[in-house]
């Protein structure tokens, strides 16, 4: 099984600055990686697929990069409603999610 | 619209069995792989199943291997899971998910969730 991890745990920023969340991968994944936004009580929602493709409709200050087994999310200009778990997920062997990263609006 | 909604969650003991059902619309279902997904309370995400376009090939975490069934019915527009020989372990919200057609493991539209709790 591959293994993603996050990091941070959590993180607390105030609107407007940058965040940068991470995904490590046990062995490569080549740029079979997906972002996904979980806000309170709602389902997941879709931001990025093949490591950089923002989904339609998900505003461009969501971008990914990397590839292999390093991979990050940045939120360019943080708003209020960016508050959420942000879960990294492989789909080269299998499907597996990291633990995810809760994202705190200061 | 895309639209999942599930339903059949519920309460149930140890040892019984959950159908859960997931009805598609705004989109023509046929087309597209399927997946479940479950999420533990205050837990993360977990990939539970999935299943092929035409329902001729699925897969299955190795948790679940031999106790859920994954099955469609395109002329109904409908995504099952079948759970039996439950477990408190299993205890969680399933979520449906539409595949991305270019990155099927991706799934791109999810139901509200059906909630399920393994209980005595």
């Amino acid at each position: 099984e591959i293994v993603m991890t996050q990091s941070p745990a959590a993180l607390s920023l105030s609107p407007g600055e940058r965040a940068t969340l991470s995904c490590r991968a046990s062995q490569s994944v080549n740029s079979y990686l997906a972002w996904y936004q979980q806000k309170p009580g709602q389902a997941p929602r879709l931001l990025i697929y093949d490591a950089s493709t923002r989904a339609t409709g998900i505003p461009a200050r969501f971008s990914g990069g990397g590839s292999g087994t390093e991979f990050t999310l940045t939120i360019s200009s943080l708003q209020s409603e960016d508050l959420a778990v942000y879960y990294c997920q492989q789909y080269n062997h299998w499907i597996t999610f990291g633990q995810g990263t809760r994202l705190e609006i200061k | 619209e895309v639209q999942l909604v599930e339903s059949g969650g519920g309460l149930v003991q140890p040892g019984g069995s959950l159908r859960l059902s997931c009805a598609a619309s705004g989109f023509t279902f046929s087309n597209y792989w399927m997946h479940w997904v479950r999420q533990a309370p205050g837990k993360g995400l977990v990939w539970i199943s999935r299943i092929d376009s035409d329902g001729r090939t699925t897969a299955y975490v190795d948790s679940v291997k031999g106790r859920f069934t994954i099955s469609r019915d395109n002329a109904r527009n409908s995504l099952y899971l079948q759970m039996n020989s439950l477990r408190a372990e299993d205890t969680a919200m399933y979520y449906c998910g539409r595949a991305i057609p270019t990155a099927r493991g991706v799934s791109d539209h999810w139901g509200q969730g059906a909630l399920v709790t393994v209980s005595s």
